[in-house]
């Protein structure tokens, strides 16, 4: 099975501010790579699939690089409404796996 | 609109079965795939295993020896088995949309595993 390793495991952020957020896989997983939003009490919602591409509904201030193992996410001028946990994850081969999350909070 | 709800105890015996069941609207499960997302409090989700579209299925391999993902179309439902619970099986379970990604989820059903 393919590892995610996601990191900060928590981040503390000021209203304005850009963080973030990391991804490495134990192998090449070829740009398949999800993000999720989490908060408490509800269900993820997907952000941003294939490394980059936006769903409908993400705002523009989330963003999404990378390539082969390393893939990173980003969060330009932080709102109150980002606050939550987010999660990656790889579809690039069977289980589908995710990261361990990372809890943003407000500074 | 597509909606998704889990059913099922919230209590189950250590080494006994959870059953759970997933009513989805809005979609067609001879259309759409379904999986079954489980969380432990405080981590990362864990894919537990699919029903596709087709009536195939595909399972974790950590979890496959223990899990059965069963359908019945004409009510629009899906439905996980999972034997020999042990206490690191609690957490949330969500049934979820699968177009490959997890698109539409359920609000989730917590599950104890506790004597």
């Amino acid at each position: 099975d393919i590892q995610m390793t996601q990191s900060p495991p928590s981040l503390s952020a000021s209203l304005g501010d850009k963080v973030t957020i990391t991804c490495q896989a134990s192998q090449n997983i070829n740009k398949y790579i999800a993000w999720y939003q989490q908060k408490p009490g509800k269900a993820p919602r997907l952000l941003i699939r294939y490394t980059s591409t936006l769903e409908s509904g993400t705002p523009s201030r989330f963003s999404g690089s990378g390539s082969g193992r390393d893939y990173s996410f980003s969060i330009s001028n932080v709102e109150s409404e980002d606050i939550a946990s987010y999660y990656c994850l790889q579809y690039d081969n069977l289980p589908w796996t995710f990261g361990g999350g990372t809890k943003l909070e407000l500074k | 609109q597509v909606q998704l709800k889990e059913s099922g105890p919230g209590l189950v015996q250590p080494s006994e079965t959870l059953s759970l069941t997933c009513t989805v609207s809005g979609f067609s499960l001879t259309s759409y795939s379904v999986s079954w997302v489980r969380q432990p409090s405080g981590k990362g989700p864990e894919w537990m295993g699919r029903m596709w579209y087709d009536g195939d299925t595909a399972y974790n391999s950590a979890l496959k020896s223990r899990l059965s993902i069963s359908r019945d179309t004409s009510k629009n439902q899906v439905f996980l088995k999972m034997n020999s619970l042990q206490t690191d099986d609690t957490g949330t379970y969500y049934c979820t949309r699968d177009r490959v990604l997890f698109d539409y989820w359920g609000q989730g059903v917590m599950v104890t595993v506790s004597s």
